[in-house]
């Protein structure tokens, strides 16, 4: 089973429609991060997460970590075509941390947003 | 301006034959990091080095090596590459590793024939 899972695995939204994808995590995270990449493209930083409770904001996309829950959501306001692409999530996976920031991901979420 | 810069951007070769991917940085980072990203599958750790210190995930084939020879420029060595290389190959830095952002770049992608 996957440490990251990510629900759901694709979405289809109308542009204008709000939506949330989530990443739960087998074991406790120690920071989580989010990125967007476009197919057959590299990863582009969204946001990092790193304590509980703790929630970012970057023009309409919004990310929350709830660390009892071990789960990160990301939504997106009034989305629109550009905000299509894989959404993945990542994080430490080793306890406490790897000195070297070693990233686990998520599947991926595959959004698609229809004009 | 492009931070974290990848050569080339699309790579044919055959099996067995050795090929070279190539990763550099402005940024100054400390840490370099190769990924492996198959089709529809989550990028994966191959090996990172943080400065001159070489560090292999242990699952990473020998048939992928790496070499870093100055902070600016890294290098991804598959020696014999298989059918089941062909992928997206990752390069990411970060300023320390613990706990920093990892920026990526555009990416390679890698057909074996």
């Amino acid at each position: 089973s996957q440490e990251l899972e990510q629900s759901p695995q694709s979405l289809i939204v109308q542009e204008g429609k709000n939506l949330t994808i989530n990443c739960t995590s087998s074991k406790t995270l120690y920071g989580l991060y989010w990125y967007k990449q476009k197919y057959g493209e590299g990863l582009i930083f969204l946001m990092m997460l790193q304590k509980g409770g703790e929630e970012k904001s970057h023009e309409k996309i919004t990310a929350k970590l709830d660390e009892k829950k071990q789960q990160s959501s990301l939504h997106i306001t009034a989305s629109q075509p550009s905000h299509a692409g894989i959404y993945l999530c990542g994080a430490d996976m080793e306890a406490g941390g790897t000195s070297y920031g070693k990233l686990t991901f998520g599947q991926g979420t595959i959004l698609t947003v229809h004009p | 301006d492009a931070m974290v810069i990848q050569n080339p951007r699309y790579q044919v070769t055959q099996f067995g034959k050795p090929v070279t991917l190539s990763c550099s940085q402005t940024l100054n980072h400390n840490v370099m990091y190769w990924y492996q990203q198959k089709s529809s599958q989550a990028p994966k750790l191959l090996f990172h080095y943080y400065d001159k210190d070489f560090n292999n995930e242990a699952d990473t084939p020998d048939n992928f090596q790496s070499r870093r020879p100055n902070t600016s420029f890294c290098f991804l060595d598959i020696r014999s590459p298989g059918l089941g290389d062909a992928a997206m190959y990752l390069c990411a830095t970060s300023e320390d590793g613990y706990q920093e952002t990892q920026y990526f770049g555009p990416g390679t992608r890698l057909l074996v024939l």
